[in-house]
């Protein structure tokens, strides 16, 4: 069956811009997680949803959001990008909620210039 | 309370060796510990993971051992093949709390023929 997809791959944005990112979610998974990696920070958790409903928050600032759709895909939107949000953001679907039998995308690099 | 302290950063070993890393948690209530190996330009990929009432579980190559009043879990990599080599974390969570996967900061793994 297909993995967790995650679009796009690589981006370049502008400090000020904001960014939008997808992950579609294994069939049947109703849960999407999204992680923030860095080399200082490691795997840093941003949010949970499931059920279109945000169900945790990380401690991330109010310009990381996210929404999940009816077929369980989910966006993530950074705004007033900085420098420091260069990283690879990873989503991880999972059948129910709860991060029991995570399956991680590949993630999206985003390079803030 | 949510931080989980994982070591060595990086380790080299000889093909067929016995790599182990170790993972210690603060927080009392974590009854879910997964280890995440990562390739380069890949997501985390789930090995193998444990729950508190139990002190070892293996799968194929992989153990991981686990010492409750210690707060600490370790994975150990039987015959380690050139293969094996790529970045390990550990995570730690309460499910049933709503608690999301914490992760150490990672192991490189170099396995060397």
């Amino acid at each position: 069956k297909a993995g967790v997809t995650q679009t796009p791959r690589y981006l370049i944005k502008t400090r000020g811009q904001q960014v939008t990112l997808s992950c579609s979610p294994i069939s049947g998974h109703r849960s999407v997680s999204w992680y923030q990696q860095t080399p200082g920070q490691g795997l840093q958790f941003l949010f949970e949803y499931f059920s279109e409903t945000q169900r945790n928050k990380g401690n991330f600032p109010g310009r990381f959001s996210g929404r999940q759709f009816s077929n369980s895909r989910s966006e993530m939107n950074v705004s007033t990008l900085e420098l420091g949000d260069s990283a690879l953001y990873l989503c991880a679907s999972s059948l129910n909620q709860g991060p029991y039998g995570y399956t991680f995308g590949s993630g999206t690099r985003l390079t803030v210039v | 309370q949510q931080q989980v302290k994982q070591s060595p950063q990086s380790l080299i070993v000889q093909k067929g060796g016995i790599p182990i890393i170790n993972c210690a948690y603060e927080n009392t209530a974590f009854d879910y510990f997964p280890w995440y190996q990562q390739f380069p330009g890949k997501g985390p990929a789930l090995l193998i993971a444990i729950r508190p009432d139990v002190s070892e579980k293996k799968e194929g190559r992989f153990t991981i051992s686990f010492n409750k009043s210690a707060k600490q879990f370790s994975l150990h990599i039987m015959d380690s093949q050139p293969g094996d080599s790529a970045t390990y974390f550990c995570a730690a969570s309460r499910p049933s709390g709503n608690t999301p996967l914490v992760f150490g900061k990672g192991t490189r793994l170099s396995v060397i023929a």
